[in-house]
């Protein structure tokens, strides 16, 4: 969905690198959120914002941080990485009306940490 | 205990079958329940949402709740090829929270 941009889309890194996927929206909307899917596990929230001054931690932020830059920017970076950081990363946002049920999610940043 | 179980699969059928999906849940405070539909390589995709307990239809699919079990479906009649991919359910109380808590996803591939 181009609504929802990630960067990038593959990326192979060494353990102890720092690294930073970036995500880009064009939905005008407020809230913001980073997950990670891994396989049996599902998807769990690292973080999430619901404005531009507004960050809070998920179920699994240790390890990682983020930056919310602007309404539309929402950045997730690791610190030095490790390997079992290797996942699916994914960006979303949503509306954050009263029943906000729908998330828009990107198209995935694929991530190995050797 | 996770909080959503979810059989992951994989789940193959032919084509033309009728698919039921399902997932249980300890969290008595869940009120909306949602599934999603994620292809190859793609981000999940909300496919259809209800609120508490019942049934909802929109075409091939239908979402049912039964609060007393803890248990959601997803039927899918006259399943298609274009239908193979993995699908998510989840779930998230009514007030005081936004967080939504997501299944292990199924997969599910549907032969020509």
């Amino acid at each position: 969905d181009a609504d929802v941009t990630q960067t990038p889309r593959n990326r192979i890194t060494k353990t102890g690198k720092r690294i930073m996927l970036e995500c880009s929206q064009t939905k005008g909307h407020d809230r913001m959120y980073w997950y990670r899917q891994d396989p049996g596990l599902g998807l769990r929230l690292i973080y999430y914002s619901f404005d531009v001054k507004d960050i809070n931690k998920g179920e699994i932020s240790d390890g990682y941080s983020v930056s919310r830059q602007a309404q539309a920017k929402f950045s997730l970076s690791l610190e030095s990485a490790i390997p079992n950081q290797t996942a699916l990363y994914f960006c979303a946002t949503s509306a954050g009306l009263a029943f906000d049920n729908e998330q828009f999610f990107g198209p995935g940043t694929r991530l190995t940490v050797l | 205990q996770k909080e959503v179980e979810q059989d992951p699969g994989p789940l193959s059928v032919p084509e033309g079958a009728i698919v039921s999906l399902n997932c249980t849940y300890s969290n008595s405070a869940f009120q909306y329940f949602m599934w999603y539909r994620q292809y190859s390589r793609k981000g999940p995709e909300l496919l259809m949402y209800t609120y508490s307990s019942g049934n909802k239809e929109d075409g091939r699919f239908t979402a049912q709740v039964d609060k007393s079990s803890k248990y959601i479906s997803l039927f899918i009649r006259d399943s298609q090829p274009s239908d193979s991919a993995t699908y998510l359910c989840a779930m998230r109380v009514n007030t005081g929270g936004f967080k939504t808590i997501f299944g292990a996803g199924t997969r599910l591939f549907v032969k020509a």
